[in-house]
């Protein structure tokens, strides 16, 4: 069972066009990241929200933090050939010790065509 | 400033040898955590070491192991490899170890089990 949920899982559009993208989840999270990876390269992060309720914008991408915190959304304006990538949501859920164990999205693979 | 390096980029095992893969971290940064990325599981986390300890740990098999040097790099050892075991396997340093700092990916190590 995946603990975060993204969606849609594929996504190809034109240049120009808005599109949101989801992360779920039943569990309450401590803090949520978003990432974007593109072909051979590792994940690099875009932002981390950590209140309930939370907006954080960078240029056009717009990111949201559910007011009970379990869920998240990424928002982008006017999408543009450089924003194709693997978009990934990323919890930290709260372990034994005070340590965390960081869970990941399955991603979702975003297309954008000139 | 060096980002986070991987060695070797690709590799190519039989089922039932072992492998060993590097990382050597951000200079300054103490957190190294490893994860393994494959179509249909996504990103897993693996463990955490800082400062030579290992922090946290996934759902994985005692087959999976690691350590942590004093000058913060780190290597991942899986044993027995299994045809299940191919997959892009990354690792992250961080500077502190909690959730809210940022983690920096590397390139990632593609091993491939035949």
């Amino acid at each position: 069972t995946q603990l975060l949920e993204q969606s849609p899982q594929f996504l190809s559009i034109q240049e120009g066009e808005n599109l949101t993208v989801y992360c779920n989840s039943s569990s309450v999270f401590s803090s949520l990241q978003w990432y974007r990876q593109e072909p051979g390269e590792g994940p690099v992060l875009l932002v981390t929200v950590v209140t309930g309720g939370e907006v954080k914008k960078l240029k056009r991408l717009t990111f949201q933090f559910g007011d009970a915190r379990k869920d998240s959304s990424l928002h982008i304006t006017a999408a543009q050939p450089g924003d194709t990538g693997l978009y990934l949501c990323a919890g930290a859920q709260g372990a034994s010790g005070g340590s965390y164990i960081p869970t990941f999205g399955r991603g979702t693979s975003l297309i954008v065509h000139p | 400033k060096a980002g986070v390096t991987q060695t070797p980029r690709y590799l190519i095992k039989t089922r039932g040898q072992q492998v060993t893969l590097s990382c050597s971290p951000i200079s300054g940064h103490r957190s190294v955590s490893w994860y393994q990325q494959t179509p249909g599981q996504g990103l897993q986390f693996l463990f955490e070491y800082f400062s030579e300890t290992q922090r946290n740990k996934g759902n994985f098999p005692g087959r999976f192991s690691g350590r942590q040097f004093s000058n913060s790099r780190s290597e991942m050892n899986v044993s027995t490899l299994e045809l299940g075991d191919s997959a892009l396997y990354l690792c992250a340093s961080a500077r502190l170890a909690n959730p809210y700092n940022e983690q920096f990916f590397g390139p990632g190590t593609r091993l491939t089990v035949l």
